[in-house]
Parts: C-alpha cells; sequence; structure tokens
C-alpha cells in the first residue's frame, strides 16, 4: 500500500476548526484512506475513512482532493478531548491498516 | 459501541519465559488482529484471523504465534520472550470490511 506524509504536530485552541492534511501521492484507484486517532495509552479510535468523495460523520469531515493524491481532515469545534494523533493510513484491503507516526494535534485552551 | 477487552493488561516476565495474551470480542466480528506499538514505529502488524481456526501473518510475525480459538477469543503466545519484545500490545476487531475496533492494550516487559 502507498505510503502517507504527514505534519509532525500541529496546535489549536478549543472552539476553532482545524484542518489536518495527508498528502498521498502514490495512492492507487483501490485504495482507501483511512483516518485514525489515538491519545496516550489507549488503542486508536476510527475516525472516518472515504475512497474518492467528501465524507462526512459526526467526528469529521474528510475532504479528498479531486486527484486523490491529498486529503484533508477537518475537525470543528475542537475540544481538549480531540488532542490526539491523527493517522492517515491507506488500505486497499480492510484487514491490513500500517500505522505512521502520524501527526500530534494539541489543543489550548 | 464494539467492546474489545484484553488481559492482562500488565505483563512482566524474564528472558526465555512463556507469556499469553487474550483478547475477547463481544460482537460477533469475523476479524481480529494483534498489533504491537513502539516509540518511534507507530502500530505494527503482527498476525489476524478471518474467524475461528484460520490465522494470517501480519508485517511483523517472528518470535510470535497466535491461535483463534472461537469467534470470540484471539491469543497471542510468545514462546520464547526476548527482551525486544517489550512492547505495548493492541488487540482489535472489525466486521468484514469495517472499521477496527481497538481494545485497551497490553504493556508487555521482558527483563
Amino acid at each position: 500500500d502507498a505510503k502517507t506524509t504527514q505534519p509532525d504536530s500541529m496546535e489549536s485552541t478549543e472552539g476553532e476548526t482545524v484542518h489536518l492534511p495527508c498528502s498521498h501521492a502514490t495512492i492507487s484507484g483501490n485504495e482507501y484512506i483511512y483516518w485514525y486517532r489515538q491519545v496516550p495509552l489507549q488503542g486508536p479510535e476510527y475516525v472516518t475513512h472515504g475512497l474518492q468523495q467528501n465524507t462526512t460523520n459526526s467526528m469529521a469531515f474528510l475532504a479528498i482532493a479531486s486527484d486523490r493524491k491529498s486529503s484533508t481532515l477537518i475537525l470543528t469545534h475542537v475540544s481538549l478531548r480531540d488532542a490526539a494523533v491523527y493517522h492517515c493510513i491507506l488500505s486497499s484491503s480492510f484487514s491490513k491498516l500500517v500505522f505512521g507516526q502520524g501527526t500530534s494535534l494539541s489543543v489550548v485552551p | 459501541e464494539a467492546a474489545v477487552t484484553q488481559s492482562p493488561r500488565n505483563k512482566v516476565t524474564v528472558t526465555g519465559g512463556n507469556v499469553t495474551l487474550s483478547c475477547r470480542q463481544t460482537n460477533s466480528h469475523n476479524y481480529m488482529y494483534w498489533y504491537r506499538q513502539d516509540t518511534g514505529h507507530g502500530l505494527r502488524l503482527i498476525h489476524y484471523s478471518y474467524g475461528a481456526g484460520n490465522l494470517q501473518i501480519g508485517d511483523v510475525p517472528d518470535g510470535y504465534k497466535a491461535t483463534r480459538t472461537t469467534q470470540e477469543d484471539f491469543f497471542l503466545l510468545l514462546e520464547l520472550a526476548s527482551p525486544s519484545q517489550t512492547s505495548l500490545y493492541f488487540c482489535a476487531s472489525s466486521g468484514y470490511r469495517e472499521e477496527q475496533y481497538f481494545g485497551p492494550g497490553t504493556r508487555l516487559t521482558v527483563l
């Protein structure tokens, strides 16, 4: 599966909207884009996923570029509970996820 | 919400020791996974299973065996534990072509 590139860290303020970027220039046509998040000493938590169309759920909005070479996870009205490491993962198989270092999001009051 | 439990939560053993980590999920998921997490590496897939009696090799299987005894239970076995296997271990489960739900983790220390 293709690799992703994410910034090491980002900071936001409570109540703001944060855009977490992910670059995946070599993505294949059958690869889905997954986002998981993880807080220290806990297992990862599924956030969202998409293939080509933008998706939205109660946790986040996922914007996928038309050429699928990048995506952005958008969190609105962030709270302190949203502070976590956010992982952008590509996979053509739902059974195999390869986690990288992700983006460490800190949220300040 | 999916429920995945792991036991023990913490384990200390000595080099050459025998360790079994247990995972149970109560959501009738077909797929179960074992990962390890180390500083600087992110989560890495050790083994996974499609159902009772099935075992698939992951990305870092050396030194590990696994067994899926029922749809609910997935075990990770370290028969000759080494210090390099000191890590945080996560179990996960999922339905077919669905997101994975993770357990709380087991911290293993091999002295």
